[in-house]
């Protein structure tokens, strides 16, 4: 157990429906980070806050995914309308930042569109 | 292109071999340079960490980083079948809000 937490584990959607997921970073972190992985693929990048400030975000990510980052603690991935595509594990991880990048990566959220 | 290139294997050694996992980019603006490993429906974990060109051990594990060859590789002596796993390497710039992972390498150790 790395320190960083995600709910669900898993969750079951129909197509078009909204889903949202929940990460609680390591407390004291300042950086989190979401990712993509889907089956023999490594994670890929959606997402990076420094606090809750949205610094960075893929052009991957269409506007379909929203995320916030509420007072620099937890933070949640929204998926709305969901696709077929859209099925990957969603992974979150946190880092301290300023000297120290380690991140430590959360189990994540399977995510299966029907 | 993608921007990490990382063989997916899968690699197949008996125990007590040892590994070399290997990765290219093609951006020189990747400064730092970890590699993960990553069991079964797990998070990945952090083995090592480094920070432009030369080398890091660390027990069993070994990373290099060749900037101008943009190439890095992971070495693990004396192989366990507990280092069956997927091992992924990845990137950051100095600024650390991105980073990019290779696809990649699953490792099976036999007893």
């Amino acid at each position: 157990d790395t320190g960083v937490s995600q709910n669900p584990r898993h969750k079951i959607t129909k197509r078009g429906q909204n889903v949202t997921f929940r990460c609680d970073p390591i407390s004291e972190h300042n950086r989190l980070y979401w990712y993509r992985q889907t089956l023999g693929q490594g994670p890929e990048f959606l997402t990076y806050f420094q606090n809750e400030a949205q610094l960075e975000k893929s052009r991957l990510l269409s506007d379909r995914f929203s995320a916030e980052r509420p007072k620099g603690s937890f933070s949640t991935l929204e998926i709305q309308r969901t696709e077929q595509g859209d099925s990957a594990m969603y992974l979150c991880a946190s880092s301290l930042g300023l000297l120290n990048n380690e991140q430590f990566f959360g189990p994540g959220t399977r995510l299966t569109v029907l | 292109q993608k921007e990490v290139e990382q063989d997916p294997g899968p690699l197949s050694v008996p125990e007590g071999a040892i590994v070399s996992l290997n990765c290219t980019y093609s951006n020189s603006a990747f400064q730092y340079f970890m590699w993960y490993r990553q069991y079964s429906r797990k998070g990945p974990e952090l083995l090592m960490y480094t920070y432009s060109s030369g080398n890091k051990e660390d027990g069993r594990f070994t990373a290099q980083v060749d900037k101008s060859s943009k190439y890095i590789s992971l070495f693990i002596r004396d192989s366990q079948p507990s280092d069956s796993a997927t091992y992924l390497c990845a990137m950051a710039g100095y600024n650390f809000n991105k980073f990019y992972f290779g696809s990649g390498t699953k490792l099976n150790v036999k007893p």
